[in-house]
């Protein structure tokens, strides 16, 4: 088990372009979970997969933002047209998850803190 | 989502027990009561969880209150590198929807 990974730690730009940052969950993880966290707040969810369909994704901040996980392995966010407001740390978490709700356990990566300037 | 109610910021001496509250008037019946706790520059990391009854596992207590709206997350003998935000979380699908938290702090 050698935990969540996420690439990169740290990503500057320049507003209007455009970022990806790449998740790379526990092994054998069926679900992965997209978070931002901006300064003094909790994380907000984003959108999550369940294998490679994504099963959630009406909380994605705007059509800039799109996130992929295909053959259900890592996943990555875009960020398109980037803007000031977009400045945060991007946190992925991956579990295990069974038929019922109860019990899963999200383990969370380190995130990508991402600078608009 | 149910929705959670934290105090901002806690105090607790190295060695004593840390009790810290957290109010979920609205949860529904299936929803669990989860705690994660982060220390700073790291993701959140689980801590335990419960639906009806009390828990304990090697981390901490959780005490849920008979009509399920309010919860405790007990460290029975904290130590400073439990100086964390830690997040009182309902869940009944999707996601975990984090509040803002409780900041605990630990001194010597």
């Amino acid at each position: 088990d050698t935990g969540v990974s996420q690439d990169p730690r740290h990503k500057i730009t320049k507003r209007g372009q455009n970022v990806t940052f790449r998740c790379d969950p526990i092994s054998e993880h069926n679900r992965l979970y997209w978070y931002r966290q901006t300064l003094g707040q909790g994380p907000e969810f984003l959108t999550y997969f369940q294998n490679e369909a994504q099963l959630e994704k009406s909380r994605l901040l705007s059509d800039r933002f799109s996130a992929e996980r295909p053959k259900g392995s890592f996943s990555t966010l875009e960020i398109q047209r980037t803007e000031q407001g977009d400045s945060a740390m991007y946190l992925c978490a991956s579990s295990l998850a069974g038929s019922q709700w109860s019990g899963e356990k999200l383990f969370f990566g380190s995130g990508t803190q991402l600078s608009v300037l | 989502d149910a929705k959670t109610t934290q105090p901002p910021s806690m105090d607790c001496a190295e060695g004593r027990a840390a009790n810290l509250p957290c109010n979920h008037s609205t949860i529904s019946g299936n929803e669990y009561v989860y705690w994660y706790r982060q220390i700073h520059s790291q993701g959140p990391q689980y801590i335990i969880h419960g639906l009806k009854n009390n828990e304990t596992n090697e981390m901490a207590s959780l005490i849920i209150t008979e009509d399920r709206k309010s919860s405790t997350l007990i460290l029975p003998h904290a130590t400073l590198r439990d100086t964390a935000v830690y997040y009182c979380t309902p869940r009944a699908g999707t996601a975990l929807i984090f509040g803002k938290g409780t900041t605990l702090s630990v001194s010597s």
